[in-house]
């Protein structure tokens, strides 16, 4: 099976702009959980979806949102990016669907994302 | 305040050492995961227990509840275990998932 993969690997903006992130998870996999990582904050998590609906929410503003396809791909959005949002972005799908926080992930390689 | 805390933040050892990594938080939790970070910032999920102990290869997962500790054991460890690794819980109630800063590896040959 192929593992889980995301688009694009690289991106550089500017503050303002908006930003779309796409993570396709491992087939066979409903649950589709996004997280940050930064040198300051470390790892954290944004959010989650299970069958086209956000399951879980992570403290993060509603600049942040995402959404997931019936074929449980799932995109991220970052409106008004602000410097502080250069970061990597990861993904990771689960199969059972118990959430996140219960069961083993699959993480993508992550979209490297700097705000200039 | 750090829901989960890690220590030691660096560690360097020479190959075949024992390593043990802690890991303690402060939450009451559904499950406890012990990640992989590899240079370059690629992810592996090596354990996920909520009770007991897990083995794999070298690698030893154990956990106590009523303490609110988890330590990680790598045995004969080895310079490709040179890694960045990190503990995370997630909540018994609510859905929330707290990660520690991370454990950065060094294993010289």
């Amino acid at each position: 099976k192929a593992g889980v993969t995301q688009t694009p690997r690289y991106l550089i903006k500017t503050r303002g702009q908006q930003v779309t992130l796409s993570c396709s998870p491992i087939s066979g996999h409903r649950s589709v959980s996004w997280y940050q990582q930064t040198p300051g904050q470390g790892l954290q998590f944004l959010f989650e979806y299970f069958s086209e609906t956000q399951r879980n929410k992570g403290n993060f503003p509603g600049r942040f949102s995402g959404r997931q396809f019936s074929n449980s791909r799932s995109e991220m959005n970052v409106s008004t990016l602000e410097l502080g949002d250069s970061a990597l972005y990861l993904c990771a799908s689960s199969y059972l669907g118990s959430g996140p926080q219960r069961e083993t992930q699959y993480f993508g390689p992550g979209t490297r994302l700097l705000v200039l | 305040k750090n829901e989960v805390e890690q220590s030691p933040q660096n560690l360097t050892a020479q190959e075949g050492e024992f390593i043990t990594i802690n890991c303690s938080y402060s939450v009451g939790i559904s499950a406890l995961h012990w990640l992989q970070q590899h240079p370059g910032g690629g992810i592996v999920s090596l354990f996920m227990l909520s009770s007991g102990k897990k083995k794999h290869g070298r690698l030893i997962a154990t956990i106590n509840i009523q303490e609110k500790h988890s330590s990680l054991h790598i045995t004969a460890s080895h310079p490709r275990d040179s890694a960045v690794y990190i503990c995370a819980v997630g909540l018994n109630t609510g859905n929330q998932f707290y990660f520690g800063t991370g454990t950065s590896l060094t294993v010289i040959p």
